[in-house]
């Protein structure tokens, strides 16, 4: 079945720091992907999303690029702040589906 | 606002106890989804509906239950409640479309079974 792995642990940067965390799938079909972020006592919110082989997302100056090749979706961004502090989770749907499937999710921590 | 509303935010239960998690859409989306989130474990579903009346098992369902009565309602049932099922469960509903990017979550349950 349809899978999504993060990388593991958490990840703690200081403020202006470059951001990236890795997200690799497993996916039968050609599946839409998202990152989503939670902050703290919060449910999750789309961050970005894209939908085929190439598309890049961008929200809020992140970014992740839709690798069919290597199965990625990496999200980065080039200078974080303390208000970026959240869990970021990687998903997929399979284009015939309607059901997200999320990886472990990344706990960032950023520092002042 | 608009949203998706969940009920109650918070919840200690005794083993053996049941409880309903209520939610609520006022969206007009046909989705509906119940997700559980367990530390470092990412969101795993429980159940989903796309439609009044069809309800179907997603990854986790055993020891839950739901019902579709109506677009707007889908509660999800606990009966007999266990240790394992401590978690945060999130509701969550989407475009007909099923594509993601239509999704819309609740701010979540945290359950506790003692």
């Amino acid at each position: 079945g349809d899978s999504v792995t993060q990388m593991e642990g958490p990840v703690t940067l200081s403020e202006e720091a470059f951001l990236t965390i890795n997200c690799t799938y497993t996916a039968t079909g050609y599946p839409s992907l998202f990152w989503y972020v939670q902050y703290p006592g919060e449910g999750l919110q789309l961050l970005l999303k894209a939908t085929k082989a190439d598309d890049k997302g961008s929200n809020k100056g992140f970014e992740a690029t839709y690798r069919k090749e290597t199965t990625s979706f990496h999200l980065e961004k080039g200078s974080v702040q303390v208000s970026d502090s959240a869990v970021y989770f990687c998903a997929l749907t399979e284009t015939s589906g309607s059901r997200l499937t999320f990886g472990e999710g990344t706990q960032l921590t950023v520092n002042p | 606002n608009a949203g998706v509303t969940q009920t109650p935010k918070f919840r200690i239960l005794k083993i053996g106890q049941s409880m309903t998690l209520q939610c609520a859409q006022d969206m007009n989306h046909n989705y509906m989804y119940w997700y559980r989130q367990d530390p470092g474990m990412g969101l795993k579903l429980i159940y989903y509906s796309v439609g009044a009346g069809i309800t179907d098992k997603g990854e986790v369902p055993n020891g839950y239950n739901v019902s579709r009565s109506t677009t707007e309602d889908f509660p999800l049932r606990l009966e007999l409640a266990a240790p394992s099922q401590t978690s945060v469960y999130f509701c969550a509903s989407s475009y007909s479309t099923g594509q993601g990017y239509g999704y819309t979550f609740g701010s979540g349950t945290r359950l506790t079974v003692v």
